[in-house]
């Protein structure tokens, strides 16, 4: 089965770090590039970062750039977001989703990690 | 950046209905690259149409979408009671960005 499980949430205060990952089973990791999009309670979708198969192209949102830094080990089949000075307005579930790799849509999401920014 | 905006904000249709809704881009989007999205509470977003107009594996025909340059629509030919959720539009030529989303609600 293919899927995607995130970890790493919980609760931080703000101007805190927290790492998030995504663990990929059931196809070929390295084939696809992944991404983070994440979604404030009651709000819509937020992409925050992209990364290719071979981490030769990275892309980050301007609300997140200078501050998270996406990443991926393709040996352990999982991606990484990790977010430093954090703050309240980056409270959100975060998804990890794969891109497909012919039309590059989001074609499959985890069921998402929380994030609280909060002292 | 390009800023994705839909209309309407909710949509109030009955089970059987047509659904029409629309995402306008503030810029020119390839039409390769604009895809919908459904959301239900408490599920990730599922992927429905990508390239504008192609149906993902497994979303029944009654979903089609359409569009080119700055003027998408996704249509929902006759409602089913599973369809009442939150649709998102996303472009993604350059960088990457989502729609604030519609609320197709029963009427």
């Amino acid at each position: 089965e293919v899927q995607l499980v995130e970890s790493g949430g919980g609760l931080v205060q703000p101007g805190r770090s927290l790492r998030l990952s995504c663990a990929a089973s059931g196809f070929t990791f390295d084939d696809y590039a992944m991404h983070w999009v994440r979604q404030a309670p009651g709000k819509g979708l937020e992409w925050v970062s992209g990364i290719s198969w071979n981490s030769g192209s990275i892309g980050y949102a301007d609300s997140v750039k200078g501050r998270f830094t996406i990443s991926r080990d393709n040996a352990k089949n999982s991606l990484y977001l990790q977010m430093n000075s954090l703050r309240a307005e980056d409270t959100a579930l975060y998804y990890c989703a794969r891109a497909d790799r012919s039309q590059a849509a989001f074609d499959i999401w985890g069921q998402g990690t929380m994030v609280t920014v909060s002292s | 950046e390009i800023v994705l905006t839909q209309s309407p904000g909710t949509l109030s249709l009955s089970p059987g209905e047509r659904a029409t809704l629309s995402c306008r881009a503030s810029q020119s989007v390839s039409s390769s690259y604009l895809a919908w999205y459904q959301q239900k509470p408490g599920q990730a977003p599922r992927l429905l149409i990508y390239g504008a107009s192609s149906r993902a594996t497994g979303i029944p025909d009654r979903f089609s979408g359409s569009g080119s340059g700055t003027d998408f629509t996704l249509t929902i030919s006759r409602l089913e009671p599973e369809d009442f959720a939150v649709y998102y539009c996303q472009q993604y030529g350059s960088s990457c960005s989502f729609g604030q989303g519609t609320k197709l609600e029963i009427k």
